[in-house]
């Protein structure tokens, strides 16, 4: 069973274009990160949103966590090739503070100049 | 942040073998994770490693496949036991970041090592 679903899984956008990235469940986090990963390193931290309804901004990512804290989006605004990589959501779940972090499925995004 | 190493960053090994990969940390860690990765695809939590305490694993996962060492705060590794075509992927360790509530659950990782089997 997949706890967070995210979509969508493949997206090819050129120079310019805008684009969200979704990640939804059934499941209350009390966090939420979004990693992006390119090829031969591993997945670095871009943002975490603990409050339901939390906006935050790095330069043209814009991410919202949702109000009931079940569902988070990455959009991002005149996207550039550097943008090109995985974009990875993870939920740490509200019960019980393991540690541990469910992924979804990843978004793979190429953005051709 | 924590700055993490892994070695060897790749290897192309023989069916049967192990291969023991390490994982170096910059800093003391509580919590330590590995994790298995397809080439493009998501992370899969395969135990978590606690300094002091047997490592748990996953659902899938079992110790005399995957057997983890925690000997310190900075330092654990994980060996690919007898190893098939099907180990192959990446397998990337992480931890969890100390400077923050423990309610942010943020997690810096290694670069991963990437593991053929033939």
């Amino acid at each position: 069973t997949q706890l967070l679903e995210q979509s969508p899984q493949f997206l090819s956008i050129q120079e310019g274009e805008n684009l969200t990235v979704y990640c939804n469940s059934s499941s209350v986090f009390s966090s939420l990160q979004w990693y992006r990963q390119e090829p031969g390193e591993g997945p670095v931290l871009l943002v975490t949103v603990v409050t339901g309804g939390e906006v935050k901004k790095l330069k043209r990512l814009t991410f919202q966590f949702g109000d009931a804290r079940k569902d988070s989006s990455l959009h991002i605004t005149a996207a550039q090739p550097g943008d090109t990589g995985l974009y990875l959501c993870a939920g740490a779940r509200s019960s019980g503070n393991t540690g541990k972090l469910i992924f979804g499925q990843g978004t793979t995004l190429q953005v051709k100049p | 942040s924590a700055v993490i190493s892994q070695k060897p960053s790749r290897d192309i090994c023989q069916r049967g073998t192990s291969l023991t990969i390490q994982c170096q940390v910059d800093s003391q860690v509580t919590m330590m994770f590995w994790y298995r990765q397809q080439p493009g695809q998501s992370l899969t939590l395969i135990a978590t490693a606690n300094q002091g305490s047997e490592a748990t694993y996953e659902s899938g996962f079992v110790i005399d496949k995957f057997p983890i060492s925690r000997p310190n705060l900075t330092f654990s590794t994980l060996t690919v036991s007898n190893m098939s075509p099907e180990d192959s992927s990446i397998y990337l360790c992480s931890v969890e970041a100390n400077y923050r509530d423990r309610i942010y659950n943020e997690q810096f990782f290694g670069p991963g090592t990437r593991l053929t089997v033939l």
